[in-house]
């Protein structure tokens, strides 16, 4: 069973242009979150999405960025006209559907895309 | 005051030495407590998961919750090389689908 994979792994974008990182969720699991690390910062929550859904937008900047996750293909976090501030590591995780919600808490987190805004 | 409270260290330790990992948090809502292992440039590996208070072991690593002081700790036995790595807690509240996440402590294991 192959894990979470995340493409590319390493993109380096111009300010100004479009950066699309892929997720494609371990096989069997429904919900999917996105993250940013920054340097000697914790994992930041984005956004949360379940198939064809946005759940929880609550930690994505309000302009720039976008996600989804449609019926077929990967979850896609979006970023329009980068800016420096940002490069960072991007997680992707994906966890089970499990009757009660507690399967939440065990998310089984990608390789991350790091992007480098020039 | 940040909800998750963790010293980045370095913690620096010779190969086999018992290592203590340590998270505060403030929220007493947290019911779900989770330990995560980041290799330089990889993704977090879930270690453990635990509910409410109490120890669990595995191997040789035991997670210890205190939710009395609002503390919690990961104990890893005979340290490794190999156990190198950034830890980072993570704790939830019932009903929510989304971990705070502290800092992350770097561990170096020297042989």
């Amino acid at each position: 069973n192959a894990g979470v994979m995340q493409n590319p792994r390493h993109l380096v974008r111009r300010r100004g242009q479009e950066a699309r990182l892929r997720c494609s969720p371990m096989k069997g699991h429904s919900h999917v979150y996105w993250y940013r690390q920054l340097p000697e910062e914790g994992l930041k929550f984005m956004v949360y999405l379940q198939k064809e859904n946005i759940i929880d937008e609550s930690g994505m900047p309000k302009e720039r960025f976008s996600a989804e996750f449609p019926k077929e293909g990967p979850s896609i976090l979006r970023i329009q006209q980068v800016v420096r501030g940002d490069s960072a590591a991007y997680f992707c995780a994906s966890s089970p559907w499990k009757a009660g919600g507690s399967s939440h808490n065990e998310q089984f987190f990608g390789p991350g895309t790091r992007l480098t805004v020039l | 005051q940040k909800e998750v409270e963790q010293d980045p260290g370095p913690l620096s330790v010779p190969e086999g030495a018992i290592v203590s990992l340590n998270c505060t948090y403030s929220n007493s809502a947290f019911q779900y407590f989770m330990w995560y292992r980041q290799y330089s440039r990889k993704g977090p590996e879930l270690l453990m998961y635990t509910y409410s208070s109490g120890n669990k072991e595995d191997g040789r690593f035991t997670a210890q919750v205190d939710k009395s002081s609002k503390y919690i700790s990961l104990f890893i036995r005979d340290s490794q090389p190999s156990d190198s790595a950034t830890y980072l807690c993570a704790m939830a509240s019932g009903g929510s689908y989304i971990p705070t996440f502290g800092r992350g402590t770097s561990l170096i294991v020297h042989p």
